[in-house]
């Protein structure tokens, strides 16, 4: 099935720096979601995007719904210890009601 | 509010058992889904549901069956369970049509 392509994998970083993590597709998206993942627990989204180059923010998250629509980015400013789980990115594509497709998600690591 | 709900959160079961992993969601959604997810991969759709009485099969449907004979239920049945069928399970729910899901809490199946 589609893939969308993640990166990176994983980020080390540390407490107070800002993160930046993004997907890319082959095929053209009408939607963007991302979600956090923290160990044990479900998925929670953190921003919706609907519109190609619409620019949302959530606290610290800045996602984008690149114009291209192949494209999405999440930035994190100013991470915090509580930043660490793993970042998924889901897009729907612009067929219509068809299925999410998930990316293999971006593991964080804060160091204090 | 308790939004979707998962039982069991653990499992252990033999090869060819069968078990049935319950969700559950309190927020009137229409749509429902089962996703599994794997070490390191993102979730892959196993099937959904569009409404009471509706489902359809998703990326990776072989080994499970579903039903959806109420809007608040939708359990996922393992008939004769395979060690490839290990994994984290989560169930999702979304007012439209793949909208923005929202997740349970997941359960951790193991098959020995």
């Amino acid at each position: 099935g589609q893939q969308l392509n993640q990166s990176p994998q994983s980020m080390f970083i540390q407490e107070g720096e800002d993160v930046s993590m993004n997907c890319t597709s082959s095929s053209i998206f009408n939607t963007w979601l991302w979600y956090k993942q923290e160990p044990g627990e479900g998925p929670v989204l953190l921003i919706a995007l609907y519109k190609a180059g619409e620019l949302t923010s959530n606290g610290r998250l800045t996602a984008q719904f690149g114009i291209t629509r192949k494209d999405s980015f999440l930035n994190i400013s100013a991470s915090i210890p509580s930043d660490v789980g793993i970042y998924f990115c889901a897009g729907q594509f612009m067929s219509g009601n068809t299925p999410l497709v998930f990316g293999k998600g971006t593991r964080l690591s804060v160091i204090a | 509010n308790a939004g979707v709900t998962q039982t069991p959160k653990f499992r252990i079961l033999k090869i060819g058992q069968s078990m049935t992993l319950q969700c559950t969601q309190d927020m009137n959604h229409n749509y429902m889904y089962w996703y599994r997810q794997d070490p390191g991969m993102g979730l892959k759709l196993i099937y959904y549901s569009v409404g009471a009485g509706i489902t359809d099969k998703g990326e990776v449907p072989n080994g499970y069956n579903v039903s959806r004979s109420t809007t608040e239920d939708f359990p996922l049945r393992l008939e004769l369970a395979a060690p490839s069928q290990t994994s984290v399970y989560f169930c999702a729910s979304s007012y439209t049509a793949f909208g923005e899901q929202f997740f349970g809490p997941g359960t951790r199946l193991t098959v020995l």
